[in-house]
């Protein structure tokens, strides 16, 4: 079975240009993630999706950032204008989450996607 | 607030015993997981525990579970220098359909021949 599936691996840009990650979640899962992380750090959850609903984006940058999962399955993440401080690497990941609150909740990461803004 | 912190880095001879140490803060955590990063690579699952257990067993691996201290530990046998890399530990609040991860800073394994 493959796994989640992100592209590119790399992007280097220019700061105010815009910029777009895509991911490709393990079939059948039904919960996707994405998040930043930066050198030295944890992941940063920016948003979460169930199906095609965003049910937790409180921590993306709405003024810059943006994202969509139209027919929830892939989803793709977009920065624009990007800015020097958005270098990081992107982590897409999917989850098979049941329904109520039991059930364990394993996520599943992507290669990540290393942006460097310049 | 929530929270897991875990000791930065840790060096071992290879063949030796690795044991990493996690604390969280909330009691009421169903699943706390074990990911391992490589160098330029995502978030690998490594194992998970449930809250009501106590000790988990996956080949070379062992997780530890102390609750009422509210600590976790993962032991790698036998490490290799393949097992070197970045250690992340996380854990899933129980709060209703949330299915966000608290995660820790990881903790860096180097490995020595």
């Amino acid at each position: 079975e493959a796994g989640v599936v992100q592209s590119p691996r790399y992007k280097i840009i220019e700061k105010k240009q815009p910029v777009a990650f895509w991911c490709n979640p393990i079939s059948g899962h039904n919960t996707l993630y994405w998040y930043r992380q930066n050198l030295g750090q944890g992941p940063e959850l920016l948003i979460r999706y169930e199906n095609e609903e965003a049910v937790d984006d409180s921590q993306l940058p709405k003024d810059r950032f943006s994202a969509e999962r139209l027919k929830g399955v892939d989803s793709t993440l977009k920065i624009q204008p990007a800015e020097l401080g958005d270098s990081a690497v992107y982590l897409c990941a999917s989850s098979l989450d049941l329904t109520g609150t039991g059930g364990e909740k394993a996520q599943y990461f992507g290669p990540g996607t290393r942006l460097l803004v310049l | 607030g929530e929270d897991v912190e875990q000791s930065l880095f840790l060096s071992v001879r290879e063949g030796d015993s690795s044991v990493i140490n996690c604390t969280y803060t909330d009691s009421s955590s169903t699943y706390l997981y074990w990911y391992k990063q490589e160098p330029g690579a995502g978030l690998q699952l490594l194992t998970y525990i449930f809250s009501n257990m106590d000790m988990k067993q996956d080949q070379r691996l062992t997780v530890l579970l102390n609750k009422k201290d509210k600590h976790l530990s993962l032991r790698i046998a036998d490490t290799q220098t393949g097992d070197s890399a970045i250690y992340f530990c996380a854990e899933s609040p129980h709060a209703g359909n949330n299915r966000k991860l608290i995660w820790g800073l990881g903790t860096s394994l180097a490995v020595n021949p």
